[in-house]
């Protein structure tokens, strides 16, 4: 079946640091692979998505790219800030169908001033 | 904000009892979905529903069943809690429209305990 490994949390850097979290799936097809993001105490956000190989997703300084050859979506970010603290998912889905969403374990990150 | 709301917010419950989930809509989203979060695990399936009255299985149903009578509302029951089931309930909507990979979107979370 379908399924997604992410690097293990925590992570903890410090303002303005160079920020990767890696993902890797496996999947049968093409799926579609997406980051969340969770704020405390609150539900998840749709960060950034890639719908098909070599696309790059990006949003708020993040990106990400389906790279179909490794079987793998890394999240980056040049200049992290104290507000990207948060947990941090990937998540691959079908196409088609109902699309449901398949979640890695989550990357706690944590941003000091 | 998509229009999604979860009842309650939190909830402790005892061994043995009862307990049903709430999420209610007002986007008419045909596709519902209930995930819990547990540490170390992300968020996992528990069932979806695909219309009114259509609902299938995910990946950790045991235990629980879902009801939704309208389009509105999507119900998870657990219909005797027990420990294992402590953890922390997302509702998720999302409306294909023909379309393919368009985003789901996800309600504020209901925390139970269950002592």
């Amino acid at each position: 079946g379908n399924s997604v490994t992410q690097m293990e949390g925590p992570v903890t850097l410090s303002e303005e640091a160079f920020l990767t979290i890696n993902c890797t799936y496996t999947a049968t097809g093409y799926p579609s692979l997406f980051w969340y993001v969770q704020y405390p105490g609150e539900g998840l956000q749709l960060l950034l998505k890639a719908t098909k190989a070599d696309d790059k997703g990006s949003n708020k300084g993040f990106e990400a790219t389906y790279r179909k050859e490794t079987t793998s979506f890394h999240l980056e970010k040049g200049s992290v800030q104290v507000s990207d603290s948060a947990v941090y998912f990937c998540a691959l889905s079908e196409t088609r169908g109902a699309q449901k969403l398949v979640f890695g374990q989550g990357t706690r990150l944590t941003i000091n001033p | 904000d998509a229009g999604i709301t979860q009842s309650p917010r939190h909830k402790v419950t005892e061994t043995g009892t009862p307990v049903t989930l709430r999420c209610h809509q007002t986007e008419n989203h045909r596709y519902m979905y209930w995930y819990r979060q547990d540490p170390g695990h992300g968020l996992r399936l528990i069932h979806y529903s695909y219309g009114v009255k259509d609902t299938d299985k995910g990946e950790v149903s045991d235990g629980y069943s879902v009801s939704r009578s309208k389009t509105e509302d999507f119900l998870l029951t657990l219909e005797s809690a027990t420990s294992s089931q402590t953890s922390v309930y997302f509702c998720a909507i999302h409306d294909r429209g023909g379309k393919e990979n368009t985003e789901a979107f996800f309600g504020q979370g209901t925390r139970l305990t269950v002592v």
